[in-house]
């Protein structure tokens, strides 16, 4: 298998664009997260889905942030409009099992710059 | 919620042993998760304790105790590329919390 597959792997972008961060998980897998990673607050947990439908979104930081997982093989973050404290990495990882006892395999992760 | 601490940094030499500690309040427990995050790259999974004690995978164990509310990390006969950053995360039913995560930076 190829993995958590992530595209692109760098957005650079002005604030107030859109910017859509996509996540392939790994065939097989019933949970998709996405997370985002900054220096200032480490790994936060944004979203995650269970057989395509949105658990919890306690996470997200604001109603500028969507995820949408249209099927179980494809997913989106979007930011709309982005500003430039959102420039983080933004990693997509899979599980077979629930994230509480099941190990999650992370993609290669964005790297959003927002200016 | 969940209050996960672990050190900031840490430094240790070639073919040392190395403990990383974390310890976390929660209000509800399934396990605890140990990742490996070389710089630029993406988490990896070392390993999950969910009983207490000591669970040993090549270089590395972990150990665990529920009521202290502590586990830790030990590496053996570090080598260089064991440089990386070491998150523990902590679970409950559902999602995972992960702490600031520890630099380990291996000298020779």
């Amino acid at each position: 298998d190829a993995g958590v597959i992530q595209s692109p792997r760098h957005e650079v972008t002005e604030m107030g664009q859109e910017v859509t961060l996509r996540c392939k998980p790994i065939s097989g897998h019933d949970y998709l997260f996405w997370y985002r990673q900054t220096m200032m607050r480490g790994l936060e947990l944004l979203i995650y889905f269970n057989n395509n439908v949105p658990i919890d979104d306690s996470g997200m930081p604001e109603d500028r942030f969507s995820a949408k997982m249209p099927n179980a093989s494809f997913s989106t973050l979007k930011i709309q409009p982005s500003e430039p404290r959102d420039s983080a990495v933004y990693f997509c990882a899979s599980s077979l099992g629930p994230q509480g006892t099941d190990t999650q395999y992370f993609g290669p992760g964005t790297r959003l710059t927002v200016l | 919620g969940q209050n996960i601490d672990q050190p900031t940094e840490m430094t240790a030499t070639e073919g040392a042993i190395v403990q990383i500690n974390c310890t976390y309040q929660t209000s509800g427990f399934n396990g605890l998760f140990w990742y490996q995050q070389h710089a630029g790259e993406a988490p990896t999974f070392l390993s999950y304790n969910v009983l207490d004690g000591l669970e040993e995978k090549g270089r590395f164990s972990s150990f665990l105790s529920r009521s202290k509310g502590y586990s830790y990390l030990l590496l053996k006969e570090l080598q260089m590329k064991d440089s990386a950053s070491y998150l523990c995360a902590v679970s409950k039913t559902g999602k995972s919390t992960f702490g600031d995560g520890t630099t380990l930076t291996v000298k020779p």
